[in-house]
């Protein structure tokens, strides 16, 4: 109950396009969905970031999507640069305890080709 | 624009070995953690951190695992006796601790465990 399901496992999509990563998870005391960029032999870094009062938030080029009923959410990065090419992960942690731990799901190569 | 840092970037050890991993958290946070990222693979959770004292541990933070936050700045991980399946990369992190805030994660230490 604890995990978090992505897919894909890879990506790739031309410059201009719109890449979508999905995710799903099964505990509903989770109350914070972030979505985390990471490049090689880098520590992941907060994209953005949503909780479950709306189903949707936009941060430049990149947007959430949350469905709260179907228990899923997703990352659209519209008009893909080769810059995005990277590893990102969707993520979900419950407040209001002493941890707020995240729980990561496995993770999408994203390579957007020029 | 703060960081977390960590220390060393990479370190080989063999196995049985005790190693310790360093993390200096952003000077204002009060949450701390250790993930875990083996090659290829998802960030795992392995430890919380808080007012000096562990806030939850994973199942694989077993008896070789500890952490320890010595002077008020560093925050440890120490790994009694490794063993080749501790081979990852180890991620420290850090929030404020008001809500869920953003963690900040530093740049990872890379072990080997030969």
């Amino acid at each position: 109950q604890q995990q978090v399901k992505q897919s894909p496992q890879s990506l790739i999509v031309q410059k201009g396009g719109i890449s979508i990563i999905n995710c799903a998870y099964e505990n509903t005391a989770f109350d914070y969905f972030p979505w985390y960029q990471q490049f090689p032999g880098k520590g992941p870094a907060l994209l953005i970031a949503i909780r479950p009062d709306v189903s949707e938030k936009k941060e430049g080029r990149f947007t959430i999507s949350f469905n709260k009923s179907a228990k899923q959410f997703s990352l659209h990065i519209m008009d893909s640069q080769p810059g995005d090419s990277a590893t990102y992960f969707c993520a979900a942690s419950t407040s209001g305890g002493a941890t707020n731990k995240l729980i990561f799901g496995t993770g999408t190569l994203l390579a957007v080709q020029p | 624009e703060p960081e977390v840092t960590q220390t060393p970037s990479h370190q080989v050890t063999q196995m049985g070995q005790e190693v310790i991993l360093r993390c200096v958290p952003i000077s204002n946070h009060l949450y701390f953690y250790w993930y875990r990222q083996i090659l290829g693979q998802k960030v795992e959770f392995l430890v919380s951190f808080y007012n000096n004292e562990i806030s939850e541990k994973s199942e694989i933070f077993d008896d070789q695992f500890s952490v320890e936050r010595p002077d008020g700045s560093n925050f440890t991980l120490k790994i009694r006796s490794t063993k080749l399946e501790d081979s990852a990369m180890y991620f420290c992190a850090s929030r404020t601790g008001i809500g869920n805030t953003e963690a900040f994660f530093g740049q990872g230490t890379r072990l080997t465990v030969v």
